[in-house]
C-alpha cells in the first residue's frame, strides 16, 4: 500500500534556528512529490513540486530536496511567520489522487 | 483568475440532515479533487474528476456521499443523512493535467450537531 510518513509531528524552533522536516514515502512508483503549507482554518497552499531524485527547489527561506525514499524541507533562519503545518503529498503510478502525509506542525518563537 | 472557490465556508447542520457543498475550480483546470481533513491529520482523499468523469472514489467513502461535476466545470459534494463523524473540513482542489500540482480552496468547515 502506498504510504507517506512525515516527521516530526511537531517542531518548535527559535527564530533563526534552522532545521529540516522529513517526508518518507513507500509507493509503487513516484510520479511527483509536493510540499504544501497550511495555516489554521485554511486550505493548503502549494509550495514545491519535485519529480526526480536529486532535484532541489528553493523559495525564500525554504529548500526542498528529494531522494529515492524521502524528501526534506529545509528551513533556514526561520521567522515567526513561517509557523504553519507543512504537508507532503505524492502522485503515484496507476493513480490519480494525491496521497498526503499527516503533516508537521512548525512553531517559530521570536 | 481568483483561484479555487468553495461555498459555503462554514456549515452547521443537525444530524440526519442533507448538506451540499460547491466547488469552482481554476477555469482551465480539467482535474478536480475532493478531500476531507480532521484536526491534526493530513487531507484524506474522497474522489476526483477528470473533466466531467468521476475516475476514482475512495473505498472508505460511505454511500451517503456523492459528488458530481456537470459539464466539467463546478462540482458539488452531497452528504446525505449526516452523522457527527462527518464533522470535518472539506477541501476541494484542481489541477491541470495528470501528476501536476493541485491548488486548494479555503475549504468548507462542516459541523454536525
Amino acid at each position: 500500500e502506498d504510504q507517506v510518513t512525515q516527521s516530526p509531528e511537531a517542531l518548535r524552533l527559535q527564530e533563526g534556528e534552522s532545521s529540516s522536516l522529513n517526508c518518507s514515502y513507500t509507493v509503487s512508483g513516484l510520479r511527483g512529490l509536493f510540499w504544501y503549507r497550511q495555516d489554521p482554518g485554511k486550505g493548503p497552499e502549494f509550495l514545491f513540486t519535485l519529480y526526480s531524485a536529486g532535484e532541489e527547489k528553493e523559495k525564500e527561506r525554504l529548500k526542498a530536496t528529494l531522494t529515492k525514499k524521502e524528501s526534506f524541507l529545509h528551513i533556514t533562519a526561520p521567522k515567526p511567520e513561517d509557523s504553519a503545518t507543512y504537508l507532503c503529498a505524492v502522485h503515484v503510478d496507476q493513480g490519480g489522487k494525491l496521497i498526503f502525509g499527516q503533516g508537521t506542525e512548525l512553531s517559530v518563537k521570536p | 483568475d481568483t483561484g479555487v472557490s468553495q461555498d459555503p465556508r462554514h456549515k452547521i447542520t443537525k444530524r440526519g440532515q442533507n448538506v451540499t457543498f460547491r466547488c469552482d475550480p481554476i477555469s482551465e483546470h480539467n482535474r478536480l479533487y475532493w478531500y476531507r481533513q480532521t484536526l491534526g491529520q493530513g487531507p484524506e482523499f474522497l474522489t476526483y474528476f477528470q473533466n466531467e468523469a468521476q475516475l476514482e472514489k475512495s473505498r472508505l467513502l460511505s454511500d451517503r456521499f456523492s459528488a458530481e461535476r456537470p459539464k466539467g466545470s463546478f462540482s458539488t459534494l452531497e452528504i446525505q443523512r449526516t452523522e457527527q463523524g462527518d464533522s470535518a473540513m472539506y477541501l476541494c482542489a484542481s489541477s491541470l493535467g495528470s501528476y501536476t500540482e493541485a491548488f486548494f480552496g479555503q475549504g468548507t468547515r462542516l459541523t454536525v450537531v
